[in-house]
């Protein structure tokens, strides 16, 4: 079964730290790029970050850039997040998703196929 | 940014519907759309990438449409389990951003 599973979530003190994991299972997860996604309480979706398969290339949202880490480890099938500098604006479910692509001629659609349930992060004194 | 703007932000509807939901997006992003149903308490699932392209095991109730701007996603005769929230998402430029999404509701 394909399958994400995040950890590490939890409640940490405003300009404190954490590292979110992401064990991944039942595909190969050295082929797949991947995202880390966010839900702050009642709203919507964040795209947060992103990483290729191979960790060479990595994007950030504005609001974390500077602040957050993303990386992996293949060799563990693992994604993470490491988050710094926390603000109470970060208190979310953090999602990770596998990034799937369809290939035409022209075109390369991206799109997020497998997510994992989410880990709980709350920043607050 | 590119954004995404959702309508209605909230919709009643029955058992049987057909519903439309749009999607506009602040400027032309070709047919790099994707639409995601997400359950309270639950990660999102994905419905519909490439605008009109239907993921693998989502029932054909569903569908998209539209390119450059403005995108529909329809449910074709509503379902007790289709109501959730359904959020739209560009894959044309980094960051991918979503659609403030759109709550169906049971009338």
């Amino acid at each position: 079964e394909v399958q994400l599973v995040e950890s590490g979530g939890g409640l940490v003190q405003p300009g404190g730290s954490l590292r979110l994991s992401c064990a991944a299972s039942g595909f190969t997860f050295s082929s797949y790029e991947m995202n880390w996604v966010r839900q702050a309480p009642g709203k919507g979706l964040e795209w947060v970050s992103y990483i290729s398969s191979s960790g060479s290339t990595i994007y950030y949202a504005d609001s974390v850039k500077g602040r957050f880490t993303i990386s992996r480890d293949n060799a563990k099938n693992s994604l993470y997040l490491q988050m710094n500098s926390l603000r109470a604006e970060d208190t979310a479910v953090y999602y990770c998703a596998r990034v799937g692509v369809v290939i035409t001629t022209y075109s390369y659609y991206y799109y997020m196929d497998v997510w994992g349930k989410g880990t709980t992060v709350t920043v607050s004194s | 940014d590119i954004q995404m703007t959702q309508s209605p932000s909230s919709l009643s509807a029955s058992v049987g519907d057909r519903v439309t939901i749009t999607c506009r997006a602040g400027q032309s992003i070709s047919s790099y759309l994707n639409w995601y149903q997400q359950k309270p308490g639950k990660a999102p699932k994905l419905l519909i990438y490439a605008a009109s392209s239907l993921q693998s095991g989502v029932p054909s109730r569903f569908s998209g449409s539209g390119s450059g701007t403005d995108f529909t996603l329809t449910i074709s005769s509503l379902q007790p389990e289709d109501f959730a929230t359904y959020y739209c998402q560009q894959s044309y430029s980094t960051p991918h951003t979503f659609g403030q999404g759109t709550k169906l509701e049971i009338k």
